[in-house]
C-alpha cells in the first residue's frame, strides 16, 4: 500500500504567517491527493481535492500544489480559527491511506 | 447539508462481530456518483481506511481487513452499515461513517468509540 508521510509533525505559528504543510507519497499517485482539516470534536472537512481543486466554501488562503509524489498544503496569513490538525489522503490504488497529520498551533 | 450519524455498540467482546450503522439524512444517497465509506482510527495511531460502497452496491475493501468486513447499503432507509467479523483487541477504534464524491471524502461523521474488551 501506498504510505504517506507527512512534515512536519507540529508546527507553531503567528497569525497572518505563511505555513506550509507537505506530503510525501511513497510512490507516484499523479494528483490524487486530497487534504483536509480537523479540530477537536468536530468531524474532518475536506480542503482540497485532487491536489491543487480548492473546495466548496473554503477560504482562499488554503491552497494546494504538487504531483506525483510530492505534495504541499499552503495556508496564506494564517488566522486563529486554523488552528487544527490537517492530513493527506490518497485515492490513487486501493487501499487509500492516510498521511499521519501534521498539527498547526497559533502562537 | 449532509449529515452522517454512526450509531452501534460502544463495547464488543472478542471474537464477536462488531456491527455500526451510518444514518444518512440532509441530502439523498441516491445519486449514483457518491460512494459511502468506513475508515477508522486506532488510539494513537493513524487513520485506516476500511472500504467503501457504491450505490449499485459495489464494494471494495481494505485488504488487510477484507476477510472480516462487510459493508452493505440501504438507500430506501437512507443508510448504510458496517460489519468487522472475529474482532479483537486491535479493533478498538474510532469509526467513522464518510461519504465520497469524485473520490474524495467530502462529508465525515462524528466517529464513534468501539472498545473490544471481554
Amino acid at each position: 500500500e501506498i504510505v504517506l508521510t507527512q512534515s512536519p509533525d507540529f508546527q507553531s505559528a503567528t497569525p497572518k504567517e505563511k505555513v506550509t504543510i507537505t506530503c510525501r507519497a511513497s510512490q507516484s499517485i499523479g494528483r490524487s491527493l486530497h487534504w483536509y482539516q480537523r479540530k477537536p470534536d468536530q468531524s474532518p472537512k475536506l480542503l482540497i481535492k485532487f491536489a491543487s481543486q480548492s473546495f466548496s466554501g473554503v477560504p482562499s488562503r488554503f491552497s494546494g500544489s504538487g504531483s506525483g509524489t510530492d505534495f504541499t498544503l499552503t495556508i496564506n496569513s494564517l488566522e486563529a480559527e486554523d488552528a487544527a490538525t490537517y492530513f493527506c489522503h490518497q485515492t490513487s490504488s486501493l487501499p487509500q491511506t492516510f498521511g499521519g497529520g501534521t498539527t498547526v498551533e497559533i502562537k | 447539508q449532509l449529515q452522517l450519524q454512526e450509531s452501534g455498540p460502544g463495547l464488543v467482546k472478542p471474537s464477536q462481530t462488531l456491527s455500526l450503522t451510518c444514518a444518512v439524512s440532509g441530502d439523498s444517497m441516491s445519486n449514483g456518483d457518491y460512494y459511502w465509506s468506513w475508515i477508522r482510527r486506532p488510539a494513537g495511531k493513524g487513520l485506516e481506511w476500511i472500504g467503501r460502497i457504491y450505490n449499485s452496491g459495489t464494494t471494495t475493501y481494505n485488504p488487510s481487513l477484507k476477510s472480516r468486513v462487510t459493508i452493505s447499503v440501504d438507500t430506501s432507509n437512507s443508510q448504510f452499515s458496517l460489519n468487522l467479523s472475529s474482532v479483537t483487541v486491535a479493533d478498538t477504534a474510532m469509526y467513522y461513517c464518510a461519504r465520497g464524491v469524485d473520490l474524495a471524502i467530502d462529508s465525515w461523521g462524528q466517529g464513534t468509540l468501539v472498545t473490544v474488551s471481554s
